[in-house]
């Protein structure tokens, strides 16, 4: 069963404006973490913010924020005064307490326009 | 500098041939993973360790086959019965816990000659 979905494939920003990226996951397990990375052309994944299922706050790393919503199941990463830099695909995952493997969703490739 | 290799980065396989891609980690992580990516798609994971010598299926693992002897390392063989392997494969390690990410490599693109 699909557990985690990113329902936009394609988004587009204007540059130094913020974007949102949703993400909505599926678990009954109460302990998990959700993780946000980024992939740019290159292939590489750079490993950008981690939320737990416990944390009382949104977590944020510079101009990344996580908007986390526990009773909806959703946590969009938002990305403030967006940069060219910025333009690749972006994936969230899921990691279950109870397990020790990575779910991931389709993706979202994000394009800053000048 | 700690992290993880891939080699080769480049792979090509003629039919009927087995390949095997490599991926070295120097972070002391107990879990390592191996992901197929396809073109435009998301990361399907294949195969992952949790410790030396043990190694579980994951969604995709028809057609590949992995072995654990050290901790370092966890090599991926994309054997003759995988029909479509042309993908991109991203190994990553990590320790065994919910909060902890997962690094990743820089990938390996194999192609059929």
């Amino acid at each position: 069963a699909q557990k985690i979905t990113q329902t936009q494939p394609g988004m587009f920003v204007q540059e130094k404006e913020a974007v949102t990226l949703d993400c909505t996951y599926d678990t009954s397990d109460p302990s998990y973490g959700l993780f946000w990375y980024k992939q740019p052309s290159s292939g590489e994944m750079i490993f950008l913010i981690y939320q737990g299922s416990y944390d009382q706050q949104n977590a944020t790393e510079g101009r990344y924020s996580l908007n986390f919503q526990k009773a909806r199941k959703s946590a969009n990463l938002v990305i403030s005064a967006s940069q060219l830099g910025d333009s690749a695909m972006y994936f969230c995952a899921m990691r279950e307490g109870g397990n020790n493997d990575m779910r991931f969703g389709a993706g979202t490739r994000l394009t800053v326009k000048p | 500098d700690g992290g993880i290799t891939q080699s080769p980065k480049y792979l090509f396989r003629k039919e009927g041939q087995n390949v095997t891609l490599s991926c070295e980690q120097n972070l002391n992580h107990d879990a390592m993973y191996w992901y197929r990516q396809d073109p435009g798609q998301g990361l399907r994971l294949i195969y992952y360790s949790q410790i030396v010598n043990d190694f579980q299926k994951g969604d995709i693992a028809e057609g590949y086959s992995v072995s654990r002897e050290k901790k370092e390392s966890f090599p991926l063989t994309v054997t003759s019965a995988q029909k479509n392997p042309t993908a991109f494969y991203l190994c990553a390690s990590s320790m065994r816990a919910a909060n902890q990410p997962q690094h990743f490599g820089d990938g390996t693109r194999l192609s059929i000659l």
